[in-house]
């Protein structure tokens, strides 16, 4: 069974720190179908990045994105209040067609 | 801009079907595919469904006993049915439009359904 595994579960940070979330596929993976997600209370994920790298529209650069294989990672270089969240990872692939990760919750420390 | 704008009921009794509708505004309804997720009070995502232009859905092994996915381009809309409604399905129902990307890029607002006695 194909899992994304998102570690920390949570990281506690101060606006201004730099964050790093991994998403950890249970096999290789092709880059370009690894995205993230951000998710606020209350709200409908937003897409950060695609092709593992890729930033989506409107998504600043303090956003980034990396990894090969079966490691991938989100960095957020220097947090802004408006960055605490829950960040998903999501694989599309053929069995199962799409796969979350378990999330990783940014709060603020 | 292109949004995602859906309806449906929201509170629903144990054994019926759920059904939740999503059209496109804004845009030519030119995504690759079209999805239903769903996320469990307190849980994370979980990717029900999606269904192309032409009408041929994939569904997660899961729920495909219980899940249907229809789409009509003319109206830009799609839809989702869930039968046999348990209180597992308690739930935020999400579409969002997947891209050539392999990312969901549009999301619908989200309805939240409850299924209770």
């Amino acid at each position: 069974e194909f899992v994304l595994t998102q570690s920390p579960g949570t990281l506690s940070l101060s606006p201004g720190e730099r964050a790093t979330l991994s998403c950890r596929a249970s096999q290789s993976i092709a880059f370009s179908f690894l995205a993230w997600y951000q998710q606020k209370p209350g709200q409908a994920p937003r897409l950060l990045l695609y092709g593992a790298s890729s930033r989506a529209t409107g998504i600043p650069d303090r956003f980034r994105g990396y990894g090969s294989g079966t490691e991938y990672t989100l960095t957020i270089t220097r947090l802004e209040p408006e960055d605490f969240a829950v960040y998903y990872c999501q694989h599309y692939g053929t069995s199962p067609p799409v796969t979350f990760g378990g999330g990783t919750k940014v709060e603020i420390k | 801009q292109e949004q995602l704008q859906q309806w449906g009921a929201g509170l629903l009794k144990p054994s019926e079907t759920l059904s939740l509708s999503c059209a496109e505004y804004g845009g030519s309804f030119s995504g690759d595919y079209w999805a239903w997720i769903r996320q469990p009070p307190g849980k994370g995502l979980e990717w029900m469904g999606h269904i192309n232009h032409g009408g041929s859905a994939i569904y997660n092994v899961s729920l495909q006993s219980r899940v249907t996915i229809t789409v009509d381009p003319f109206k830009k809309q799609f839809s989702l049915n869930l039968r046999s409604l348990t209180a597992a399905d308690t739930a935020v129902y999400y579409c969002a439009r997947v891209t050539v990307f392999h990312c969901m890029d549009v999301w619908g607002e989200g309805t939240t359904v409850t299924v209770s006695s």
